[in-house]
């Protein structure tokens, strides 16, 4: 069965320009988070997106930071005007909710690079 | 807020050796755990999660312990293997949200 795949797995670009990241979780799953490891903080929280619920957002850095999160599957992480603190591996993870509990599933990342 | 720490943050053991890494956190009304492996340059692969109701999880031979009480999670690996070598990440939420990483345990296991 497919995992949750990310794209692209690597990105370069300029400071100042914007990206978009995107995530496909598991089918069926309706929870699907974001999160972003650096060489100096670990992994950190950004966002999270429950069914048709409002996004849990209280992660995200700053205001250049967004995602969306479409038909209640794929998800764009969108970061205008790059800087180079972005730099950073963005994961994805997605969970299935029924039926209780379950685990966090993670996609490959993408490794985001601002020059 | 709940913060995880995760000792030691490198270990280097001979293969066969039987190890444990350690994670703790501060807030007890953690609801799950889950311990994750990372090799370089990949995503995390999740390995073992724990409930807020049990106690213990097992999957081949890793055994994960869960002790909310005292804050504490420890992820048991038997007779080590090359293969075993990764970093290894435990994480934890509270009612089903957002995860909170420790820093991580670097694992090599020699030959």
């Amino acid at each position: 069965g497919a995992g949750v795949s990310q794209s692209p797995s690597n990105k370069v670009t300029e400071k100042g320009k914007d990206v978009e990241l995107r995530c496909d979780p598991i089918s069926g799953h309706t929870a699907l988070y974001w999160y972003r490891q650096s060489l100096g903080q670990g992994l950190e929280f950004l966002i999270y997106f429950q069914g048709n619920s409002a996004p849990d957002k209280s992660g995200l850095p700053s205001d250049r930071f967004s995602a969306e999160r479409t038909g209640g599957s794929v998800s764009t992480l969108t970061i205008q005007r790059t800087q180079q603190e972005d730099s950073a591996v963005y994961l994805c993870a997605s969970r299935r909710t029924s039926g209780g509990y379950n685990e966090q599933f993670f996609g490959p990342g993408t490794r985001l690079t601002v020059l | 807020k709940q913060e995880v720490t995760q000792i030691p943050a490198a270990l280097s053991v001979p293969e066969g050796e039987n190890l444990v890494l350690n994670c703790s956190f501060t807030d007890s009304a953690i609801y799950n755990l889950q311990w994750f492996r990372q090799d370089p340059g990949k995503g995390l692969t999740s390995l073992l999660l724990i409930q807020s109701s049990q106690r213990e999880q097992t999957s081949g031979r890793l055994n994960a312990s869960l002790d909310k009480s005292s804050g504490r999670s420890t992820l048991y690996i038997a007779a080590s293997q090359p293969g075993d070598s990764a970093t290894y990440l435990c994480a934890g939420d509270n009612a089903g949200n957002m995860l909170t990483f420790g820093g991580g345990t670097r694992l090599m296991v020699k030959p």
